[in-house]
């Protein structure tokens, strides 16, 4: 009974590249939400998708941040042009249905910006 | 705007005493609450929750206590164990489809032997 998986776990990326963070969802799970947290902060939402559709993206920020969630294969959480900033810890986290509240999460994926 | 916030940044207590944790929140559209217990370098786990139409959940060693009108809400463990040493962190969401969660900035508890 796999858990939600995340990869990669560690994510090294030099200022101005491409950040690519996956997630795949617990066994039947089709919602999905991406969370953030930085240093000595708690978890910040980010968006909400289920597959193919984007249902709540006001955590994001406006530029260079993008989220899908397709109908096959895994989220992809998309940062172009990383800056220092965006070093922080990326959780996901999926739920079974709409207004479940109980959410389960990964294990998270490591950024690191050089 | 900390809508949820946990203003003690860490708390230690002796193992086999009680040990509690504090969260307040200050959006009254918030009707579900819950705890999360995270370990260093790992996903916060889901410990236990409470609906605002209760006032107490209670799962084992740990207790949810739920205070609306002072918008506030408390995590009992009882008796402590040096294993539930980690950040815990509060988390508040609406009534409706989307369930996202807003947390806290997290406890850190250590369970001396």
């Amino acid at each position: 009974n796999a858990g939600v998986m995340q990869n990669p776990r560690h994510l090294v990326r030099r200022r101005g590249q491409e950040a690519r963070l996956r997630c795949s969802p617990m066994k039947g799970h089709s919602h999905v939400y991406w969370y953030r947290q930085l240093p000595e902060e708690g978890l910040k939402f980010m968006v909400y998708l289920q597959k193919e559709n984007i249902i709540d993206e006001s955590g994001m920020p406006k530029e260079r941040f993008s989220a899908e969630f397709p109908k096959e294969g895994p989220s992809i959480l998309r940062i172009q042009q990383v800056v220092r900033g965006d070093s922080a810890a990326y959780f996901c986290a999926s739920s079974p249905q709409a207004g479940y509240n109980e959410q389960f999460f990964g294990p998270g994926t490591r950024l690191t910006v050089l | 705007d900390q809508q949820v916030k946990q203003n003690s940044p860490s708390l230690s207590v002796q193992e086999g005493r009680i040990s509690i944790l504090n969260c307040d929140y200050t959006n009254s559209m918030f009707d579900y609450f819950l705890w999360y217990k995270k370990y260093p370098a790992e996903g916060p786990t889901f410990l236990i929750s409470i609906s605002s139409i209760k006032d107490k959940n209670e799962d084992g060693r740990f207790t949810v206590f739920l205070n609306k009108s002072a918008k506030h809400l408390s995590l009992h463990i009882v008796p402590s164990q040096p294993g539930d040493s980690a950040v815990y962190f509060c988390a508040a969401s609406k009534a409706g489809a989307n369930s996202k969660l807003t947390f806290g900035k997290g406890i850190t508890l250590s369970v001396r032997p």
